[in-house]
């Protein structure tokens, strides 16, 4: 069974440009989450999505930021016109859909994005 | 979600057992208590939860104080894999994880 994926692995983009980043979630897990670690601290949460709805985006970013996960193919994090300050690694985990308050989220192996 | 305070850094012989401690001394009813650990360049890992009694699993076990102000993470027997960094997280959305800077377990031979 393949585990969360995410590409690309790295990404390199200039000032200004658009950064998309792809999560596939585990096979048959509805729910998707999106994290950023900015460089020597922890991981933040920024968004919670099911398919073809945004749970939860307190953690995002209000301008700039924006992610879906469509009822087909992958969540994406899109981020518009990037700065510097949005190098990190964005990390996706996901968890399956069961009637407890609290599931196991499983995590990608991440995107390292960097800002020129 | 409340606060959490764990050592910056623990150190453990192989196959001894480790208890990795974490304070959540703002610890609300509602809030769970979550463990994670993340290797070098890899997504976080789930290692176990809890509310208000103990848990175990087959990675660990969750030591809950009754005043739920404190938890400990006990791994029975240290493994080199075990080395990692582990981070202890109160929430009371069950989803919205937000991780401090945990604490940078090194296990040796």
């Amino acid at each position: 069974n393949a585990g969360v994926m995410q590409n690309p692995r790295h990404l390199v983009r200039r000032r200004g440009q658009e950064a998309r980043l792809r999560c596939s979630p585990v096979k048959g897990h509805s729910h998707v989450y999106w994290y950023r670690q900015l460089p020597e601290e922890g991981l933040k949460f920024m968004v919670y999505l099911q398919k073809e709805n945004i749970i939860d985006e307190s953690g995002m970013p209000k301008e700039r930021f924006s992610a879906e996960f469509p009822k087909e193919g992958p969540s994406i994090l899109r981020i518009q016109q990037v700065v510097r300050g949005d190098s990190a690694a964005y990390f996706c985990a996901s968890s399956p859909l069961t009637g407890s308050s609290y599931n196991e989220q499983f995590f990608g192996p991440g995107t390292r994005l960097t800002v020129l | 979600d409340a606060k959490t305070t764990q050592p910056n850094s623990m150190e453990s012989n192989e196959e001894e057992p480790v208890h990795l401690p974490c304070n959540h001394s703002t610890i609300s009813g509602t809030d769970y208590i979550h463990w994670y650990r993340q290797l070098p360049s890899q997504g976080p890992e789930y290692v176990i939860h809890g509310l208000t009694s103990n848990v175990n699993n087959r990675m660990a076990s969750l030591a809950i104080a009754e005043d739920r102000k404190s938890s400990t993470l006990i791994l029975h027997r240290a493994t080199l894999r075990d080395a990692a960094v582990y981070y202890c997280i109160l929430t009371n959305s069950g989803y919205a994880l937000n991780f401090g800077k945990g604490t940078s377990l090194l296990v040796t031979p």
